[in-house]
C-alpha cells in the first residue's frame, strides 16, 4: 500500500500477557521509528531502525519492550508481561532517508491502541 | 535533553479567521522543525517543516515562523476551515546525528462556525 500499515488497530490485553504489534512501512523506506502516545500527550520516541539495524533504543521504557526488523522491512514491537501503564497508542513511522531532510520525511501509521486491563 | 512545549493546549477560532499555534523548544542546537496535524483515530500527518537556516517557510494556507533567538516556533493557518480541526504538534530534531524527533504536547484547534 501507499502508507504505513499497523496491526492490530486495537488490542486489549490482561495484565501480564505478552503482545506483539506489527508495522509495515512504506516500501523502500530505510528508516523506521516506533513512538508511544499516551492519551492527551504528544508521541514519545521509543526506538529507531535503519534497515535491519536498531541504531537507537534509548526510548524503550523497560526491558519488557523489544523491537525487531529482521529483514529491514516489517517491524514488530513486542511488550512482555504487560502492565496497565503500557496502555497507549503505539505509532510506527517510516522515512526514505535520515533526518533532517525534505518534506514528508516521516510518515506515520494510524497506530495500534493497546489497552491493558 | 530537548524539551518542547506549547503555549496553549486548546485554541478556538471562528471559521475563516487565521489561527496561530505556538511552540517553544529548549535546545539551541536543534536544527530541524516540523508541524504535524493529528485527527482523531489517525496518526500524525506532516504539514510543513523548516530548517534552522531559515526563519520563514510558506505552504498552502500555512506558514511556519522560526525565531531561533528566543527558541520559538509558530504555525499560522490562513482562513481556517472546519477540516482544520485537529490536534497540532510541533516536533524538533533533537541534535545532529540523532534521528529521533521530540514532540510537544499538542494544541487542539477547534473551529467555530
Amino acid at each position: 500500500g501507499a502508507g504505513v500499515s499497523q496491526s492490530p488497530r486495537y488490542k486489549v490485553a490482561k495484565r501480564g500477557q505478552d503482545v506483539a504489534l506489527r508495522c509495515d512501512p512504506i516500501s523502500g523506506h530505510v528508516s523506521l521509528f516506533w513512538y508511544q502516545q499516551a492519551l492527551g500527550q504528544g508521541p514519545e520516541f521509543l526506538t529507531y531502525f535503519q534497515n535491519e539495524a536498531q541504531l537507537d533504543k534509548s526510548g524503550l521504557p523497560s526491558d519488557r519492550f523489544f523491537a525487531e526488523r529482521p529483514e529491514g522491512s516489517v517491524s514488530t514491537l513486542k511488550i512482555q508481561r504487560t502492565q496497565q501503564e503500557d496502555s497507549a497508542v503505539y505509532l510506527c513511522a517510516s522515512s526514505r532517508m535520515d533526518l533532517p531532510s525534505g518534506a514528508n520525511v516521516l510518515t506515520f501509521g494510524a497506530g495500534s491502541r493497546l489497552t491493558v486491563l | 535533553g530537548e524539551s518542547v512545549g506549547l503555549h496553549l493546549p486548546t485554541l478556538s477560532v471562528q471559521e475563516g479567521d487565521n489561527s496561530i499555534i505556538n511552540c517553544a523548544y529548549s535546545n539551541s542546537a536543534s536544527d530541524y522543525f516540523i508541524w504535524y496535524k493529528q485527527e482523531s483515530g489517525k496518526g500524525p500527518q506532516f504539514i510543513i517543516d523548516i530548517r534552522s537556516n531559515m526563519d520563514k517557510r510558506q505552504g498552502q494556507r500555512v506558514t511556519v515562523l522560526l525565531n531561533k533567538t528566543v527558541k520559538h516556533l509558530s504555525l499560522q493557518i490562513a482562513a481556517t476551515q472546519p477540516g482544520d480541526s485537529a490536534v497540532y504538534f510541533c516536533a524538533v530534531h533533537a541534535q545532529w546525528g540523532a534521528q529521533k524527533l521530540v514532540f510537544g504536547q499538542g494544541t487542539r484547534l477547534t473551529i467555530n462556525p
